[in-house]
Formats: C-alpha cells, structure tokens, sequence
C-alpha cells in the first residue's frame, strides 16, 4: 500500500545547485499537490496539478518549477537553492481538485540548503 | 484570503481523559470543506476528521468528533478517551472548493498534543 511516495527522503545542496524532488502516486488520483513545511507554521502550497496537463500556482511558488509528467507522478524543481527554501516538503495527491475528498500526503523530504 | 487560526500551540491530557483543539477561520465563502490532520513525529500527514461546510451535522470517526460552529467559524476537535498514540501534532485546515478559482488547502500553524501516561 505505497500511497504517494516521495524520493529523496533528505538532501543537503550548496546555494546555488539545483535539484529535482520526485513524487508518485499509485491511487490514480487526478490532482497533485506540492507543500514546504517551516518550523512553527503549517503546510503552504507551492503549486498544484488539478489534472494531468495542468499546474498552477499555489501561496509561495517563487523558485520553483513543476512538471505534472504524466498522471502518476509530479515533480518539483529548485534551478537555483537559497538558504530560504531549507524546509521539509510534501507531496499529496486527491482524487479530485474542488472536492471534498482528502489529501494524501507522502512522508516528506527534509531537505537543507547551506 | 482565507486564514485559519489555532490558538493553543501546546496542548496536554492525561490518558483516557478527553481533550479539546480550537480552530477558528476566516472566509467570505459559504461552501467549504475543513479537516483535522495529525502529524506524529514520524511527519507523515494523517487525515483525522473532515466537515463539509452544508451539513449541519458534526463528523464523527471513532474517538474523534468535531463541534462545527458555522457561523461563528469555529471548527474544533475533541479527542475522547486519549491514548498515547494521539500525540502529535494537529493542523486544522481549510479548502475552498470554488470552481474556477485556485485550488489550496489553507492550514493552521498546528497545537502540539501531548498525552501524559
């Protein structure tokens, strides 16, 4: 029962480097959803894929990128880190934007930048 | 923009004792849905209890119910019988289902739950 499954679980870059964070979702849910968790505050949205072929933006999308790849799987990049963007970040996906049916949520990757 | 409120950052219970988290929010809108999610330290995001805004009647799972004050945009959590699993932290959250608008999940900076044995 693997749910939403994020890849890597941690990760430290240096200011500047890029990287890519990966989600996938085996409950063939429609939309997917990309968070960051700071200490002392809850999640904030970055962007979201209400259905295949389609982001948009969320609360705090600067530096950031999406790629909805197919159904399946939503990716999040960092072309250019900053010490701002050190947080744990969480994919979910729903079977349906606008819906009352819940988020599922992958168990997050902490990720530091130095 | 909608905001969502939890204004206990730290919350205790003795085991087996019932105990209550605040949320209060703020929206213009009248169709909505809100969620409780626990996250223990393990840090995955578990969905607790969900309320859609229409129904009058307070969801129920188990030993979790919520008291849903619309009109005063109250939607709080009661854990009964608290066991130690329940601690964690507890993030109420709000999602507008406005079609044609932006799709967000707007979360709570979350209460700390601790269960004293």
């Amino acid at each position: 029962n693997a749910g939403v499954t994020q890849t890597p679980k941690f990760q430290v870059l240096k200011t500047g480097q890029s990287m890519t964070l990966q989600c996938a979702q085996d409950m063939n849910h429609n939309s997917m959803y990309w968070y960051r968790q700071d200490p002392g505050m809850g999640l904030r949205l970055i962007y979201y894929s209400a259905s295949e072929g389609t982001t948009d933006k969320g609360e705090v999308p600067n530096g950031y990128n999406v790629s909805r790849l197919n159904k399946r799987e939503f990716s999040l990049r960092l072309e250019s880190a900053a010490p701002s963007q050190t947080s744990v970040y969480f994919c979910a996906s729903s079977e349906q934007a606008f819906s009352n049916q819940p988020q599922h949520f992958g168990d997050g990757t902490r990720l530091s930048i130095l | 923009a909608q905001t969502v409120t939890q204004s206990q950052p730290e919350m205790s219970v003795q085991e087996a004792e019932t105990v209550t988290l605040s949320c209060t929010y703020d929206t213009s809108e009248s169709d909505y849905y809100l969620f409780w999610y626990k996250q223990p330290p393990s840090r995955q995001m578990i969905l607790v209890i969900r309320q859609e805004a229409y129904k009058q009647q307070n969801a129920t799972e188990n030993r979790f119910s919520v008291n849903f004050q619309k009109a005063a945009k109250s939607f709080s959590l009661k854990i009964s019988d608290s066991q130690l699993g329940d601690a964690a932290m507890y993030f109420c959250a709000y999602r507008d289902i406005t079609q044609g608008g932006s799709e967000k999940l707007v979360f709570g900076k979350g209460t700390k739950l601790t269960v004293n044995p």
